[in-house]
């Protein structure tokens, strides 16, 4: 069966300190992986999609970068973080729209 | 702008209510899903549907997708606080290739005992 890890789960970081969060997929190849961040539990932004390694597209400019160096792994990063990317980082992976997207379980990033 | 405009944002009622949440655009979509998501969790599919005028059932909850498919409703009969939870709706639009979806602002639902 398929299953998507992100880690970690909670995180407390400077303003100006670098970010990774990693996102990996287990049982499935080629999927398409996506990232948002979620603002106060409600709608999602959909920050970056990739529909394979080394394919990334960016919806909105920001402090933010992503990777995909490996087919089921998918990376957040920023170098310097800014207040304003407080807020909770969702990584989902799909076959295509019609079929759904699974989410895995979020990281609540508080930047202080 | 939001491609997708769910009502309400948020609704409060006593369990056993019944309650409709909409979903509505001016765009096609070929698919339309349903999620629902809990405090510090990811979003959990509930339902996709496909075809327009197209009526899924899960449970007590009943899921419509527009003869046009560009709206959809989620009908919940006899609610319980279990069913308490923040409510996406998602659309893939028509002609996409990327599979992506664009998600509505959601539906905050609370179901007091």
């Amino acid at each position: 069966s398929q299953t998507i890890h992100q880690w970690p789960a909670t995180l407390v970081q400077p303003v100006g300190s670098p970010l990774s969060l990693e996102c990996t997929v287990e049982g499935t190849s080629n999927p398409n992986l996506y990232w948002y961040r979620q603002a106060a539990g409600r709608g999602l932004q959909l920050l970056f999609y990739s529909v394979g390694i080394g394919q990334i597209s960016s919806e909105v400019p920001q402090n933010l970068s992503a990777s995909r160096p490996q087919d089921r792994q998918f990376i957040l990063s920023s170098k310097k973080l800014l207040l304003s990317d407080s807020g909770f980082y969702l990584c989902a992976w799909s076959v295509g729209g019609t079929y759904g997207y699974t989410f895995g379980s979020g990281t609540r990033l508080t930047v202080v | 702008t939001q491609l997708l405009e769910q009502s309400p944002q948020f609704l409060s009622i006593q369990e056993g209510e019944n309650l409709t949440v909409y979903c509505n655009s001016s765009s096609v979509f070929s698919s339309l899903q349903w999620y629902r998501q809990e405090p510090g969790e990811g979003p959990v599919l509930l339902v996709t549907v496909v075809t327009g005028g197209e009526v899924k059932k899960l449970k007590r909850l009943t899921f419509q997708f527009g003869d046009a498919r560009k709206d959809s409703s989620l009908h919940i009969t006899a609610a319980q606080p279990g069913d308490t939870g923040l409510y996406l709706c998602a659309g893939e639009e028509q002609g996409s290739t990327l599979g992506r979806l664009y998600f509505g602002r959601g539906t905050q639902l609370t179901v007091w005992p």
